[in-house]
């Protein structure tokens, strides 16, 4: 089944502690990207991956690292969490083409204390 | 990217067809129109997309206004599973990285 899979999906942990949230795709998209969800905010895009190896920034980057080593995963990294990062997290892929739909996974709820 | 702008909730009886309007006025001529939808828990989802004419799919239908200004999702028979938030969203003909999702519409649908 095509999907974009996320791990782990609930996660608590205190401020400081490095974690990594894992999204793994298995359509062989060259597009993925990472969204916080916070209440009255909506949907915001964190980081963006075009293809392996390419990287770029969305709209809210901050606090928040990614790797692209292998086309179907696109870890995202918090290297010393705040409770600010405290959210709903989701995972999303696509082709690289130009209305191609995004795919996304079913989100990692983290609490950061 | 231009804006859209769409009802904050909107309810529905189960079995009934449901319309779900999107005012794009500000919307130029190389936009896409898409409709995704997040249910209860989950990630969102594609449901529909169109340039200018009317599209119909498995899950919807999507009329366009002629000038482009609005457009209407249309959901023919709803049922308790099409409960979620409804986003509609203009889209560049191009490469553009980022999809900007607003607050949607909360679609409620009573049994």
């Amino acid at each position: 089944e095509a999907q974009v899979t996320q791990n782990p999906r609930y996660l608590i942990t205190v401020t400081g502690k490095k974690l990594t949230v894992t999204c793994s795709q298995n359509m062989n998209h060259e597009y993925m990207s990472w969204y916080r969800q916070d209440p009255g905010l909506g949907l915001r895009q964190i980081y963006y991956s075009m293809n392996v190896e390419v990287t770029d920034k969305g709209d809210v980057p901050e606090g928040y690292k990614v790797s692209r080593k292998e086309k179907r995963n696109f870890p995202l990294i918090l290297e010393s969490p705040s409770p600010n990062q405290t959210s709903l997290y989701f995972c999303a892929s696509r082709l690289f083409t130009n209305i191609s739909p995004l795919h996304f996974g079913n989100g990692t709820r983290l609490t950061v204390t | 990217d231009a804006k859209t702008t769409q009802p904050n909730s909107m309810e529905s009886n189960e079995e009934e067809p449901v319309h779900l309007p999107c005012n794009h006025s500000t919307i130029s001529g190389t936009d896409y129109i898409h409709w995704y939808r997040q249910l209860p828990s989950q990630g969102p989802e594609y449901v529909i997309h169109g340039l200018t004419s009317n599209v119909n799919n498995r899950m919807a239908s999507l009329a366009i206004a002629e000038d482009r200004k609005s457009s209407t999702l249309i959901l023919h028979r709803a049922t308790l599973r099409d409960a979620a938030v409804y986003y509609c969203i203009l889209r560049l003909d191009n490469y553009g990285q980022n999809f900007v999702f607003g607050p949607g519409t909360r679609l409620s649908v009573l049994p």
